[in-house]
């Protein structure tokens, strides 16, 4: 069965810190891959994507993500962390099987910015 | 705003209580989901619809029921649930459940459940 790992359940940085994720996947087939942001009382939504094409994949407010297929993994990364980052990042896989849409979701990453 | 919104946003029930969680898409989808959200746990998935046609029930128990009755609403019936139920449900739609364009989803805010 497809699952999801993320390292780190906890992460607590400094504004302006360097950060980095990690996400790792178990499916041996094509993916596709995701990281999904939950801000404090706000609905999940999409950072960044990867489907196909350059494996360094550029998302919103600054992320960005690279895939390497070799190592299953799908890190995320960002060079200098702001307060507003505080929230819960979550990576997900979508490997299509079945012919129909499943997403399989991490435990998520909490991350805490402090000024 | 996502496009996507849930009611009601909180709910506290006791474990005879019969109650709908409602959810309801503005972007034209045909794809919906329901996922529950538990501390400390992954995201489960729970009901997938494809125009409107269950596609994926994820063994969840007979106490959740699922209705879509068009491509803009989703329901899930609770009844005689468990205090280990309570968790927050959020409501996902795509544009469809395959191809490269289905695989983006869209979440709403999510109903915060609590079983008493």
């Amino acid at each position: 069965a497809q699952s999801v790992s993320q390292h780190n359940h906890h992460v607590i940085l400094s504004e302006a810190a360097s950060l980095e994720l990690g996400c790792n996947y178990s499916y041996g087939g094509t993916v596709n891959l995701f990281w999904y942001v939950q801000y404090p009382g706000q609905h999940l939504q999409l950072l960044l994507k990867y489907f196909s094409g350059d494996p360094l994949v550029k998302g919103i407010k600054g992320f960005e993500a690279e895939f390497i297929k070799s190592k299953f993994s799908f890190n995320l990364r960002k060079p200098s962390v702001q307060w507003s980052d505080t929230a819960e990042y979550f990576c997900a896989v979508n490997s299509g099987a079945g012919g129909y849409n499943k997403l399989i979701f991490g435990a998520g990453t909490r991350l805490a910015v402090h000024p | 705003e996502t496009g996507v919104t849930q009611t009601p946003r909180h709910l506290v029930m006791g474990m005879t209580n019969k109650k709908s969680l409602k959810c309801e898409q503005h972007l034209g989808h045909n794809a919906m989901y329901w996922y529950k959200q538990s501390a400390k746990k992954p995201l489960e998935l729970m009901f997938v619809y494809s125009l409107e046609e269950r596609v994926e029930n994820n063994s969840v128990p007979s106490r959740f029921s699922p209705e879509c009755p068009n491509s803009s609403h989703l329901f899930l019936h609770l009844h005689t649930l468990q205090p280990e139920d309570s968790a927050l449900y959020l409501c996902a739609s795509s544009q469809g459940s395959s191809g490269a364009n289905s695989y983006e989803q869209y979440f709403g805010p999510g109903t915060r459940l609590t079983v008493t």
